[in-house]
């Protein structure tokens, strides 16, 4: 069964560092998301992104954050001066529509920033 | 804003018993809703979903939840526990139009033996 994978499963930074978080979506899907969770809090939305482009972010996706798709397989999630509260797991997560549609989560990339 | 309630962090039962996973949101407007769960070191896998079909929804593993518009609920339930049903579960909303899912805190459940 097609899968979402994200790499690297963990990841210790220092502050101020930037760090780049890969997922590799269902391959027939057209419609990417990074979702994040705090340890002890919420999954959160971060960002969506569709046709090249973002098509939704939350107010949590500030110019530290930004996403590229750099070929046709990989989705990646860029923070670009981590601070300690970016300490997080996040998760990729893929879907072949959007309204309604499945979202479909990789494990998850463990971010602890130092 | 949307917003999902989950009540009770931590749910235990026995196995064999009824299992029942609260879940509430707060849209006006009947949303799309899913219940996710999470085994330990995984990601999250989609257990069932309403997107305005039957108010009665099967998912996978035995598990079922009921839409109650009049109560903005989606409780999530499972007849028999079994160990494996150990897990966090998360109950999660988007809106019509939207695209991203807004969770509720999650519902680690433990099943004693």
């Amino acid at each position: 069964e097609p899968e979402v994978t994200q790499t690297p499963s963990h990841q210790v930074t220092q502050m101020g560092q930037e760090v780049i978080l890969r997922c590799v979506p269902i391959s027939n899907h057209l419609y990417f998301y990074w979702y994040r969770q705090i340890l002890g809090q919420k999954v959160e939305f971060l960002v969506s992104f569709y046709n090249n482009e973002i098509s939704e972010k939350s107010e949590i996706f500030d110019d530290q954050f930004s996403v590229e798709r750099p070929d046709g397989s990989n989705f990646t999630l860029k923070i670009r001066s981590t601070k300690l509260e970016d300490s997080a797991m996040y998760f990729c997560a893929s879907s072949a529509s959007w309204e309604g549609e499945t979202q479909y989560f990789g494990p998850g990339t463990r971010l602890l920033v130092l | 804003a949307q917003s999902v309630t989950q009540l009770g962090s931590h749910v235990s039962v026995s196995e064999g018993a009824l299992v029942l996973l609260r879940c509430n949101y707060s849209s006006s407007v009947p949303p799309y809703l899913f219940w996710y769960v999470q085994y330990p070191n995984q990601g999250l896998q989609l257990l069932l979903k309403y997107t305005s079909a039957a108010t009665l929804v099967k998912g996978i593993n035995g598990f079922e939840a009921e839409f109650k518009k009049s109560e903005t609920s989606f409780h999530l339930t499972k007849p028999s526990a079994h160990m494996s049903d150990a897990a966090e579960y998360f109950c999660a909303v988007s809106d019509a139009g939207a695209q991203k899912l807004v969770f509720g805190q999650g519902t680690r459940l433990t099943i004693n033996p």
